[in-house]
């Protein structure tokens, strides 16, 4: 149980291009999903949190309208690279909540690796 | 940005050995604790929530021990296998949000 599908887990694209990257709660529901970004040697970094129906909450230092976040229903958040650059080609990973508290443990997808040319 | 180290970045071990290393944390507003195994290729699978100074839990041959009031905890793996070769992630929660270390790389030479 707890499965978590990301899509797609590559992408190679031209700069200036939009990217949409989606993350599927396929046995369960989550109100509450993360979005994650991991540079070369570093530590994922969360970018920011997904809330089912309402704004998605930001950390300090990322951009909300270049990374758009939409979490329409219970089953799936989508983030949007908005006119990519180089700089943020990375790999993307979402994670998931099954229940509330931080005593859960998250439900990751398998990540998605973004090289803008 | 909460400071979350582990240590050491990389180490080998021998096939049926046992190896165990840490993850330094803030020891102040401390809710929990996660280690998450990461293999190459796949998703990052939960192995414990740690939420008790003392707690010590245990999955197959791995285990692990937590101790809030100094800010660390240890993984340990016993009887090294091929297949708990994996990157090793934890991650310190002071509400619902995880603060991650950059892992401790585990290969297991046959």
């Amino acid at each position: 149980g707890a499965v978590v599908s990301q899509h797609p887990s590559r992408v190679i694209c031209k700069s200036g291009t939009s990217v949409k990257i989606e993350c599927r709660s396929l046995d369960f529901q989550a109100t509450t999903m993360f979005w994650y970004r991991q540079f070369p040697k570093q530590s994922l970094m969360l970018m920011a949190t997904s809330n089912e129906g309402s704004k998605a909450t930001y950390e300090q230092g990322v951009e909300k309208d270049k990374f758009l976040i939409n979490h329409a229903s219970l089953t799936l958040s989508t983030l949007t690279v908005t006119s990519a650059h180089p700089e943020d080609s990375s790999f993307y990973i979402c994670s998931a909540l099954v229940g509330e508290g931080s005593n859960q443990p998250q439900h990751f997808g398998d990540g998605t690796r973004l090289s803008i040319l | 940005i909460l400071n979350v180290e582990q240590s050491p970045q990389s180490l080998h071990v021998q096939e049926g050995d046992s190896t165990n290393f840490t993850c330094s944390f803030p020891s102040s507003n401390f809710y929990a604790l996660h280690w998450y195994r990461w293999e190459t290729a796949k998703s990052p699978e939960a192995l414990f929530v740690m939420t008790l100074n003392g707690d010590e839990k245990k999955k197959g041959r791995i285990s692990a021990t937590l101790n809030t009031k100094e800010g660390y905890s240890y993984l340990y793996i016993k009887g090294s296998q091929p297949e708990d070769s994996a990157t090793y992630l934890c991650a310190f929660s002071n509400d619902y949000k995880l603060s991650f270390g950059a892992g401790t790389t585990v290969t297991v030479r046959a």
